[in-house]
């Protein structure tokens, strides 16, 4: 499979833990965006990579999440201290950064629920 | 913050009908508009629309946008059970592509 592939697919974690989703996106690509999408919503940005660099971050991501990219590759998403708010699906997606945004791939999403 | 306003929420109707979405904004500079199906995993890529006024058009999809009004139509004609799913519409920014979604059209297609 050469499409973006993320994991977990499904987390359930108690209010309070750790957790952490990778994304691994296609293999010549050197954009990496992560995105949250909750029920009833469209994917809302959360930061970018262009190689191992964090380029953007939203204003909506609090100091609990950080994202990395160490080697220009794949990347992680790790949210601490979980709470219920934080129930959604994350989204990983990945594009060359000489393409265009119809050239944006998602991968499955990672489903988190907070209890 | 980039606003993208889709309408209806929600869509019910029966096979072999034509359906209209639509999603309208507020900036007016913007590289590009883009249609997305989601059928509860990834979305998945419809159309992308850089000038107004031209229709792109993909079997029984099309879609078109209007600067100058600030909306976009996606139009689904002779629907089939298939075709339901949520439809995003999002807004590319210049630079860094990040898109700015909707909150989505859910349709349903009944037998």
């Amino acid at each position: 499979d050469t499409g973006v592939s993320q994991d977990p697919r499904h987390k359930i974690t108690k209010r309070g833990q750790n957790v952490t989703f990778r994304c691994d996106p296609i293999s010549e690509h050197n954009r990496l965006y992560w995105y949250r999408q909750t029920l009833g919503q469209g994917p809302e940005f959360l930061t970018y990579f262009q190689n191992e660099a964090q380029l953007e971050k939203s204003r909506l991501l609090s100091d609990r999440f950080s994202a990395e990219r160490p080697k220009g590759s794949f990347s992680t998403l790790e949210i601490q201290r979980t709470e219920q708010g934080d129930s959604a699906m994350y989204l990983c997606a990945s594009m060359e950064t000489s393409g265009s945004a119809g050239e944006l791939f998602f991968g499955e999403g990672s489903r988190l629920t907070v209890l | 913050e980039d606003k993208v306003v889709q309408s209806p929420l929600s869509l019910v109707v029966h096979e072999g009908d034509t359906v209209t979405l639509n999603c309208s904004y507020e900036v007016t500079n913007f590289r590009s508009l883009l249609w997305y199906k989601q059928e509860k995993k990834a979305p998945t890529f419809l159309f992308m629309l850089t000038s107004s006024g031209i229709e792109k058009k993909s079997g029984r999809l099309s879609s078109i946008l209007d600067k100058k009004e600030l909306f976009s139509i996606l139009n689904i004609t002779a629907t089939q059970t298939g075709d339901s799913a949520v439809y995003l519409c999002a807004l590319e920014d210049f630079g860094n592509e990040k898109l700015t979604f909707g909150t989505g059209t859910r349709l349903t297609i009944i037998p």
